[in-house]
C-alpha cells in the first residue's frame, strides 16, 4: 500500500518569504508527527497529531511555525518569515494511533533552503 | 526533556564484520525504545521497538538488548554487509512522540 507522500521533495525560498510543506499519512492513521533535521542536528520533534487536535506542540521553535491537519488525514505546516537558520530536512511520520510503542512509518522528507 | 546519547558516533568497518552501537537513555519514566535505520537518500525505516527489560528482538542478522533500569540499548550487527551502511537511531519515547539521539553513522566496506 501507499507510505506516507511529503511534497514538495525540495524547496528553495528566499528568506523573509512564507512556505508550506504538506504530508500524507498512511490511510487509516490516525497519529501524524512532524520532525525536522537541520545541519549537523539530530532529528528533532516539532509538532504531533492525534486525529485533527495537536496536544503537543512543544518542539515549533517559534510562533512563525505552525501546523495544522485536517479530515484526520492531510497535515500542512507553514512557515511564515522564513530564516536561513530553518534551512533543514522537514520529515513527516504517521502511526496507527498515538502511543510510545506505535512504529512510526516516515516519508521522504522536504529539503528546505532559505536564501 | 530527555538526554539521548549515541556511541560512537562514526563506526568504519569492513564486509563481513560484526559490530555493535550503544545508546543510552534515562531510565525514569521509561516506556519503549525504538530502533531506526536511515539510508542516505531514503526515509527512516523502523528496526524495533522494544518495552521490556532484558528484551531482545532480532531481524536477520541485526539484533538489540534493552537494559530499561540502567538505561541503555545495544545495537548489534553480526557479518555486516555494505547494503547495511547507514545511519542507525535510537529514540526512546513516553508519549508517542520520539525523542532521538545523534546516531551512528555505520559504513561497511566490501
Amino acid at each position: 500500500g501507499a507510505g506516507v507522500s511529503q511534497s514538495p521533495s525540495n524547496k528553495v525560498t528566499e528568506k523573509g518569504k512564507d512556505v508550506e510543506l504538506r504530508c500524507d499519512p498512511i490511510s487509516g492513521h490516525t497519529a501524524l508527527y512532524w520532525y525536522r533535521q537541520s545541519l549537523g542536528q539530530g532529528l528533532e520533534f516539532l509538532i504531533y497529531f492525534q486525529g485533527n487536535s495537536a496536544p503537543d506542540k512543544s518542539g515549533l521553535p517559534s510562533d512563525r511555525f505552525s501546523a495544522e491537519r485536517t479530515g484526520g488525514s492531510v497535515s500542512t505546516l507553514t512557515i511564515q518569515r522564513t530564516q536561513q537558520e530553518d534551512s533543514a530536512v522537514y520529515l513527516c511520520a504517521s502511526s496507527l494511533a498515538v502511543g510510545s510503542t506505535y512504529e512510526q512509518y516516515f516519508g521522504p522528507g522536504t529539503r528546505l533552503t532559505v536564501t | 526533556i530527555l538526554n539521548v546519547e549515541q556511541s560512537p558516533q562514526s563506526l568504519h568497518v569492513q564486509e563481513g564484520d560484526s559490530t555493535n552501537f550503544t545508546c543510552s537513555f534515562p531510565s525514569s519514566n521509561f516506556y519503549a525504545l525504538h530502533w531506526y535505520r536511515w539510508e542516505t537518500a531514503k526515509s527512516p525505516e523502523a528496526l524495533f521497538v522494544m518495552t521490556l527489560n532484558g528484551d531482545e528482538k532480532k531481524k536477520g542478522r541485526i539484533s538489540a538488548t534493552l537494559n530499561t533500569k540502567e538505561g541503555y540499548s545495544y545495537l548489534y550487527i553480526k557479518g555486516s554487509q555494505p547494503e547495511d551502511s547507514a545511519t542507525y537511531l535510537c529514540a526512546p519515547s513516553n508519549t508517542g512522540k520520539l525523542i532521538f539521539g545523534q546516531g551512528t553513522t555505520l559504513q561497511v566496506k566490501p
